[in-house]
């Protein structure tokens, strides 16, 4: 079966610095990733998806996260962090063989200092 | 297009009643997959749906179920509430192409039970 990672439950970053949001998977063979963004009150928002092909991969509001097969990674990404970006995010893994359902991670929760 | 909506969006019950919630596909989709978000568990998958036919199932008591319509609407049904059932219950859905692989997630129905 197969298990998300996020191993930080809480950043903090100042606007305007970078951000890294860390992602480790646990499959069998190469699956399908993905980031959500949640807001408080809110839905899932789709950030990006790694299906197969450039392992680096760009996603809406500046996101990218690059799949790193030998270290079972899927870390987010983003130069400069706005305040608007504060939410919780998610990373998801899906197999290929079991249709939609998909594996999410506990969530990180990022906070943005002015 | 309209994106996943979902009905009602707030909900009280109280333990030992039953309910049901609705989701409406982004038009032209036909999967419709459906997750339990709460502070302890996460995110967890409970079922998807594909054609009014039951594809994939989470391990969840039989207390939840679900159904498909013709026009891929779906519901859900948790019958004989418990307090731990409180969540925010996430309907997805996915036009279910064979090149892509992505998920559409709805705003979600906050459940309360007393």
């Amino acid at each position: 079966a197969q298990s998300v990672t996020q191993p930080d439950i809480h950043i903090t970053v100042s606007e305007g610095a970078s951000l890294e949001l860390r992602c480790n998977y646990s499959y069998g063979a190469t699956p399908y990733l993905f980031w959500y963004v949640q807001s408080p009150g809110q839905g899932l928002q789709l950030l990006l998806k790694y299906f197969s092909g450039d392992t680096l991969v760009q996603g809406i509001k500046g996101f990218e996260a690059e799949f790193k097969r030998s270290q079972s990674s899927f870390n987010l990404r983003k130069p400069s962090v706005h305040w608007s970006d504060a939410a919780e995010y998610f990373c998801a893994v899906g197999a290929r063989n079991a249709g939609n359902m998909l594996t999410f991670g506990g969530g990180t929760r990022l906070m943005v200092k002015p | 297009k309209a994106g996943v909506t979902q009905t009602p969006r707030y909900l009280i019950k109280t333990r030992g009643q039953q309910v049901t919630l609705s989701c409406s596909p982004i038009s032209g989709h036909r999967s419709v997959s459906w997750y339990q978000q709460t502070p302890g568990q996460g995110l967890q998958f409970l079922f998807e749906y594909f054609s009014e036919t039951q594809r994939n199932k989470g391990n969840f008591p039989g207390r939840f179920s679900g159904r498909q319509f013709s026009n891929s609407r779906s519901e859900m049904n948790v019958s004989t509430l418990e307090l731990g059932d409180s969540a925010l219950y996430l309907c997805a859905s996915r036009q279910d192409s064979a090149a892509g692989y992505e998920q559409y997630f709805g705003p979600g129905t906050r459940l309360t039970v007393t």
